[in-house]
This record gives structure tokens, C-alpha cells and sequence, in this order.
């Protein structure tokens, strides 16, 4: 069965740290993985896409990477703020043509002032 | 401005009742998609649409029903036949690959809290 897994499922750090979030994913024959922000109550909010034959993407202070091999993706969260604060999902699909995201649980990330 | 829109945000059920939940897109997406979320959990695929007047069952189909007559609108009816229909329901969509846009991004809604009186 293809699965998502996220760990730590909640993170609580002070700011201006650097941290990474870590998802794995069982088969490593993916399209493309996807990281979203969600805040309480609201919808999705797509941060990176990486696609399979990609390594990682980078936008601002986060980097995306991924190792398809290993079946691992990380986010890396650079100088960290209290904005920072949110659940982070990660998302993988394994079909082209616009097939349905396989999703984490999550990790919920709490940036201290 | 081009979105998803879902309404409406807050959702109540009675028993035995069945209800609609609407998700309309103007981004001109082939692709429609519902998922269900519940506390502490990720997202899981209850139907999901790649075409006008085509759909597919997703992981958590039972007690959920869907039509896909517009390419803009992807409406969701909750069954009564759904026992334990609390949660966040959220709409997203999708465009195939195009030059300079990042392939296939799913896009979602501000969801819609279904809850049971």
C-alpha cells in the first residue's frame, strides 16, 4: 500500500532556529511530492512542488528536497519566525494526469518568540 | 480573482438528513478532487473527477455521493448512509502540466466544517 508518513508529528522551536521536517514515503516510483502550510481551520496552502526527477526546489526561506531512492523528502525551514507557526503536510502522487495526492498526518510546528 | 470557493463554511446536519457541500473553481482545472479531513490526521480522497461527466471513488467513498456537469463545479452530497460524517471537507484542484507553471499543483478551498446535531 502506498503510505506518507511525517515525523515528529509536532515540533515546538525558538525562533531564528533552522529545522527540517522530515516525510517518508513507501515506493519510490512517485510522480511528484508536494509540501503544504495548512493554519487552524483554513485550507491548504502549496508551498514546494518537487517532481520525480528533481532533486529539490527552493523558495525563500524553505528548501525542498528529495531522495526518491530512500524514499525520503525534507523541508528545510531557514531562520525560523513565530509566522512559521502552522501544520506542514507533505503530499506524495504516484500517477500522472492529475492523479489524487497520497497525504502525511502532518507535523505541527510551533515557532516561540 | 481566480480561486476555489466552498461553501458554506460551517455545515449542519440532522440524522437521516442528506447534505450538499459546494466547491466551485474559475482557474479553468480539468481535475476536481474532495478530501476529508479529521482532527490530528491528514487528508484522505473521497472522490475525485479528471474530466466533465467522469468521476472516481476514492479511498472513503461510502456515504458520499458526487456530479461533475460543469467543469467548474464538483458539488458533494453527504448521505445519510454516512454514520460519522463530523470533520473538515476540503475541495481542491488541478491542471495538467503547462510550460512555466508547476505541473499538476493542487490547489484547495477554505473547506467546509460539517458538523451533526
Amino acid at each position: 500500500k502506498q503510505e506518507v508518513t511525517q515525523i515528529p508529528a509536532a515540533l515546538s522551536v525558538p525562533e531564528g532556529e533552522n529545522l527540517v521536517l522530515n516525510c517518508s514515503f513507501t515506493d519510490s516510483a512517485i510522480y511528484n511530492l508536494q509540501w503544504f502550510r495548512q493554519d487552524p481551520g483554513k485550507g491548504l496552502t502549496s508551498l514546494l512542488l518537487i517532481q520525480s526527477s528533481q532533486r529539490e526546489q527552493t523558495s525563500g526561506r524553505l528548501n525542498a528536497s528529495l531522495d526518491k531512492s530512500s524514499g525520503r523528502s525534507t523541508l528545510y525551514i531557514a531562520a525560523s519566525q513565530p509566522g512559521d507557526s502552522a501544520t506542514y503536510l507533505c503530499a506524495v502522487s504516484w500517477g500522472s494526469g492529475n492523479t489524487p495526492l497520497v497525504f502525511g498526518k502532518g507535523t505541527r510546528l510551533s515557532v516561540i518568540a | 480573482d481566480g480561486g476555489i470557493t466552498q461553501s458554506p463554511k460551517y455545515l449542519f446536519r440532522k440524522e437521516g438528513q442528506n447534505v450538499t457541500l459546494s466547491c466551485e473553481q474559475n482557474l479553468n482545472h480539468d481535475a476536481m478532487y474532495w478530501y476529508r479531513q479529521d482532527p490530528g490526521q491528514g487528508l484522505r480522497l473521497i472522490y475525485y473527477s479528471q474530466i466533465v461527466n467522469d468521476f472516481q471513488k476514492g479511498d472513503i467513498a461510502e456515504g458520499y455521493s458526487v456530479s461533475r456537469e460543469k467543469k467548474e463545479s464538483f458539488p458533494l452530497t453527504v448521505t445519510s448512509a454516512q454514520k460519522n460524517p463530523t470533520a473538515f471537507y476540503l475541495c481542491a484542484s488541478s491542471i495538467r502540466g503547462r510550460p512555466n507553471t508547476p505541473r499538476e499543483t493542487q490547489y484547495f478551498g477554505p473547506g467546509t466544517r460539517l458538523l451533526v446535531l
